[in-house]
């Protein structure tokens, strides 16, 4: 059965910084892309960065280009997302997604709350 | 960039009845690489159709989908009480985008 699970979210103050952990399980950890989507109450659901299986391919969002990185270790089967330079509108539950080999975001984990507030 | 918009916002309907729910692309989306996700409060989103018309594992045939190009349908027939959730359509890819969502809820 796949499993992710994050963690890492909590309360940061604006220009703070924030590492995010995604623990998977029950998959070959390197043969899968994986993302991170959030999500906020007003904006719903928002694609924030995904990485390739090997880890030689990433991707971001125009609105966290050049503040955040995401990257694996897949000797531990763990997805990051460190975050720098957070912002109010950063705000939000960040989700850890696994694709299917068509480019389909198909596990999800349940999220982990980031809230970015002086 | 891609957007996508869905239409209505909210849609009140009675268990039984039929909803369509409605998502319109900017500009056409490549090889149908359109899916729609089906979210209920506190949990994550499920994946329903992909393909613009291919249900998902587990998927109820209640669920279909359709439509090419720029616009794209959800029909679900018949609605069961655990239909009632938010739906948001999504271009797949390795930069995804999402629909705002129409929110499904009991009349």
């Amino acid at each position: 059965e796949v499993q992710l699970l994050e963690s890492g979210g909590g309360l940061v103050q604006p220009g703070g910084s924030l590492r995010l952990s995604c623990a998977a399980s029950g998959f070959t950890f390197s043969s899968y892309a994986m993302s991170w989507v959030r999500q906020t109450p007003g904006k719903g659901l928002e694609w924030v960065s995904t990485i390739s299986g090997s880890g030689d391919y990433t991707y971001y969002a125009d609105s966290v280009k050049g503040r955040f990185t995401i990257s694996r270790d897949n000797s531990k089967n763990t997805l990051y997302l460190q975050m720098n330079s957070l912002r109010a509108e950063d705000t939000a539950l960040y989700y850890c997604v696994r694709y299917s080999s068509g480019w389909l975001l198909v596990y999800w984990g349940q999220g982990t709350l980031v809230t970015v507030s002086s | 960039e891609i957007v996508l918009t869905q239409s209505p916002g909210t849609l009140s309907l009675s268990p039984g009845e039929r909803a369509t729910l409605s998502c319109r692309a900017s500009q056409s989306v490549s090889s149908n690489y359109l899916a729609w996700y089906q979210q209920k409060p506190g949990q994550a989103p499920r994946l329903l159709i992909y393909g613009a018309s291919s249900r998902a594992t587990g998927i109820p045939d209640r669920f279909s989908g359709s439509g090419s190009g720029t616009d794209f349908t959800l029909t679900i027939t018949r609605l069961e009480p655990e239909d009632f959730a938010v739906y948001y359509c999504q271009q797949y890819g390795s930069s995804p985008i999402f629909g705002q969502g129409t929110k499904l809820e009991i009349k």
